[in-house]
C-alpha cells in the first residue's frame, strides 16, 4: 500500500518555466490537498479538492492551478515560475466527512526556481 | 485568525513525559483539533485528534480544555525518535490551519 505518492522528489525551473506535480493515493480518498511549505513555516493550503472534476482555492492560491480528472489524482500546475514559488510542495488526501478525519501526506517536492 | 499558538520549542530528557500546549481561542464548535508531527525532509505524519473529550491512542494522549480554548499533547514516554516539529491544528470541513509548531528535542 503505497498511500500518497508525489512525482517528481526534486526539480529545478528557471524563471518564466512551467511543470506539474503530481499526487496520486491509492486509498479512494474523496478530499486531496495541495500545500507549500517555506523553511521554518508551518505548511499553507494552496488548493482542495473534494471530488473528481471539482477543485477549490484554499489560502494561497496565486500563481497556482489544478486538475482533478480521476479520482486517485490531483495536479498542481505553475503556469510560469517565479522564484517566489521556491517552496516544498506537500499533497494529502483524506476521507469524506466534516472534519474529523485525518489527511495522509505525501514526502514532499522540493521545488528551486532559479 | 484560524491558526493556533504553540511555544517555539520544547525540550524533554528521554523516558520522561512531555506536555505540548496549544491555545485556540477562537475555535468554534464545529472544528476539530488535530496534531501532526513532521520529522526533517518527511511530510507530516497523524499523531492524534478529538472535538471535546479527551482521547488516547498508541502514540500519545490529547487533553483538551473544557472550553475548548486549549489543548495539550501528552507524549507519556519521550524517545529519541520523537524529536520532531509538532503542529497543533484547526480543522474545519477538511481545511486544515497550520501554525509554526512547536519544534521538540529530545535529550539522552
Amino acid at each position: 500500500n503505497a498511500g500518497v505518492t508525489q512525482t517528481p522528489k526534486f526539480r529545478v525551473l528557471k524563471t518564466g518555466q512551467s511543470m506539474t506535480l503530481l499526487c496520486a493515493q491509492d486509498m479512494n480518498h474523496e478530499y486531496m490537498y495541495w500545500y507549500r511549505q517555506d523553511p521554518g513555516m508551518g505548511l499553507r493550503l494552496i488548493h482542495y479538492s473534494v471530488g473528481e472534476g471539482t477543485t477549490a482555492k484554499g489560502e494561497v492560491p496565486d500563481g497556482y492551478n489544478v486538475s482533478r480528472l480521476k479520482k486517485q489524482n490531483f495536479l498542481l500546475g505553475l503556469e510560469s515560475a517565479a522564484p517566489s514559488q521556491t517552496s516544498v510542495y506537500f499533497c494529502a488526501s483524506s476521507y469524506y466527512t466534516g472534519g474529523g478525519q485525518p489527511q495522509h501526506f505525501g514526502d514532499g517536492t522540493r521545488l528551486s526556481i532559479l | 485568525d484560524a491558526k493556533t499558538t504553540q511555544p517555539n520549542s520544547m525540550e524533554s530528557n528521554e523516558e520522561e513525559p512531555v506536555h505540548l500546549p496549544c491555545n485556540h481561542s477562537t475555535i468554534s464548535g464545529t472544528d476539530y483539533i488535530h496534531w501532526y508531527r513532521q520529522l526533517p525532509s518527511q511530510g507530516p505524519e497523524y499523531v492524534i485528534h478529538g472535538l471535546t473529550s479527551n482521547v488516547n491512542n498508541r502514540m500519545a494522549s490529547l487533553a483538551i480544555a473544557e472550553d475548548r480554548k486549549s489543548s495539550t499533547l501528552i507524549l507519556h514516554r519521550a524517545t529519541l525518535r520523537d524529536a520532531a516539529v509538532y503542529y497543533c491544528i484547526r480543522n474545519n470541513f477538511n481545511k486544515f490551519y497550520f501554525g509554526s509548531g512547536t519544534k521538540l528535542n529530545v535529550k539522552p
